[in-house]
């Protein structure tokens, strides 16, 4: 069965600075998707980034950017440059054959 | 273009009771995704639609069940409501084909009491 890990319940960075959040798979598949998603306060869940894993190169997004590291089952999201608009609850997840599994979410304040 | 909308926002109910909660796509999008976002736990992967067809649930009881119809629209039923379905409950849809990416409604917040 497929298992997402996100093993930092909650994080903060202060505006400008870098953070990565990180997370973890568990898969026997070798063709499969990974996404970060994004939950602001109250708002709608937003796609982040995507990344489709016989890719590899890296994913990026303006300031978003991940580390996938296949072997390692491995998938962290990195934010440069952290703007107040960036805090918000963020999913990791794994995606094969149309079925989502998800983590249980990072939960991300920016800090003035 | 218009999201994808859920309907009602906020829905409380007693133990035992019935829920129907509604999901409408986005244009062109003929998949319809549920899940359910309990406190702490992220979110859990209900049901899948495709051209009105259940194409996978996850491990839910049957009690949760729901339908699309033909203009891709969807209703997540549940019954015998238990304290423990309290939960958001969000709807996503997307354009069919592996990888794609799902649109997110805003969610029903349903209380069970």
């Amino acid at each position: 069965a497929q298992t997402v890990t996100q093993s930092q319940p909650e994080m903060s960075v202060q505006e400008a600075e870098t953070v990565t959040l990180s997370c973890t798979y568990d898969t026997s598949e070798s063709n499969y998707y990974l996404f970060w998603y994004k939950q602001p306060p109250s708002r709608q869940m937003i796609l982040v980034i995507r990344q489709e894993a016989y890719k590899q190169q890296n994913a990026t997004e303006n300031r978003f950017s991940v580390n996938f590291q296949k072997a390692a089952k491995s998938f962290s999201l990195k934010i440069s440059d952290s703007q107040l608009g960036d805090t918000a609850m963020y999913f990791c997840a794994f995606m094969k054959g149309n079925q989502f599994y998800f983590g249980t979410g990072t939960s991300l304040t920016v800090i003035p | 273009e218009a999201g994808v909308t859920q309907s009602p926002t906020h829905l409380i109910k007693t133990r035992g009771q019935q829920a129907t909660l509604r999901c409408s796509p986005i244009s062109g999008h003929t998949s319809v995704y549920w899940y359910q976002q309990a406190l702490g736990l992220g979110l859990q992967f209900l049901l899948w639609y495709d051209e009105g067809e259940e194409r996978n649930r996850g491990n839910f009881p049957p009690r949760f069940s729901g339908r699309q119809f033909p203009n891709y629209s969807s209703e997540l039923n549940v019954n015998a409501l238990e304290l423990e379905d309290s939960a958001l409950y969000l709807c996503a849809s997307s354009l069919p084909g592996p990888g794609s990416e799902q649109f997110f409604g805003p969610g029903t917040r349903l209380t069970v009491l």
